[in-house]
């Protein structure tokens, strides 16, 4: 069974300090990963995907890095701001071609603090 | 336009009530989804529809009729619900359900059930 764990469930840093944000899938066969943002009561806002071939790949202060072989991502945020508190959803698409085909992770829950 | 639009925000209905949820979007796309997200919870997938046709119901109660009127327009239509059936329901489109690009999701509508 497919399946995403993200670490740590939750994490609470200070305004302006970098965080890093862990997921490990069991997906197969592994077609991309996307990073979401979701803000409370709102709907996810992809951030980046990334397939098999990419190792790294920045969008403004995020940073996602895939290794395919250990089957880890992590989301990297730097200079973190009060607008980043958001729960971040790893989700990871297997290449079934079944609309079935996306594993949602249970998501870090972050807190920036002033 | 890359929107994804649900109406109402928010939804306070009893048990005997009869409301429906609406989700449109105008991108074209024509895999379109309802999923369900409990408080700290990734979402759950609902109902699945490919080319205005239902294809994935993921077993869920009939309390919860889904209807897709044309390629643009996704209802979720409610009857008879249960407090346990309070949620965020989300509405999800892409491109089709085999295209591996980017899921875009509604704000989703909050959904209270006295």
């Amino acid at each position: 069974k497919n399946q995403v764990e993200q670490s740590p469930q939750s994490l609470i840093i200070l305004e302006g300090k970098n965080c890093t944000l862990q997921c490990n899938y069991t997906v197969s066969p592994f077609s991309n990963l996307r990073w979401y943002k979701q803000d409370t009561g709102r709907g996810p806002v992809s951030l980046t995907i990334m397939t098999f071939s990419e190792n790294t790949k920045s969008n403004g202060r995020y940073t996602a890095t895939l290794d395919a072989d250990t089957k880890q991502s992590s989301l990297h945020i730097t200079a973190s701001q009060l607008s980043d508190s958001a729960s971040y959803i790893c989700v990871v698409r297997d290449l079934s071609g079944s609309a079935r085909q996306l594993t949602f992770g249970s998501g870090t829950q972050l807190t920036v603090l002033p | 336009d890359t929107e994804v639009t649900q109406t109402p925000k928010h939804l306070v209905m009893g048990m005997t009530n009869k409301k429906s949820l609406k989700c449109e979007q105008h991108m074209g796309h024509r895999a379109m989804y309802w999923y369900k997200q409990k408080a700290k919870k990734p979402p759950e997938l609902m109902f699945v529809y490919s080319y205005e046709k239902l294809s994935i119901n993921e077993s869920v109660p009939s309390r919860f009729s889904p209807e897709c009127p044309n390629s643009s327009l996704l209802n979720l239509h409610l009857h008879a619900l249960q407090p346990e059936d309070s949620a965020l329901y989300l509405c999800a489109s892409r491109l089709t359900t085999g295209n591996t690009g980017e899921l875009f999701f509604g704000e989703g509508s909050r959904l209270t059930v006295l």
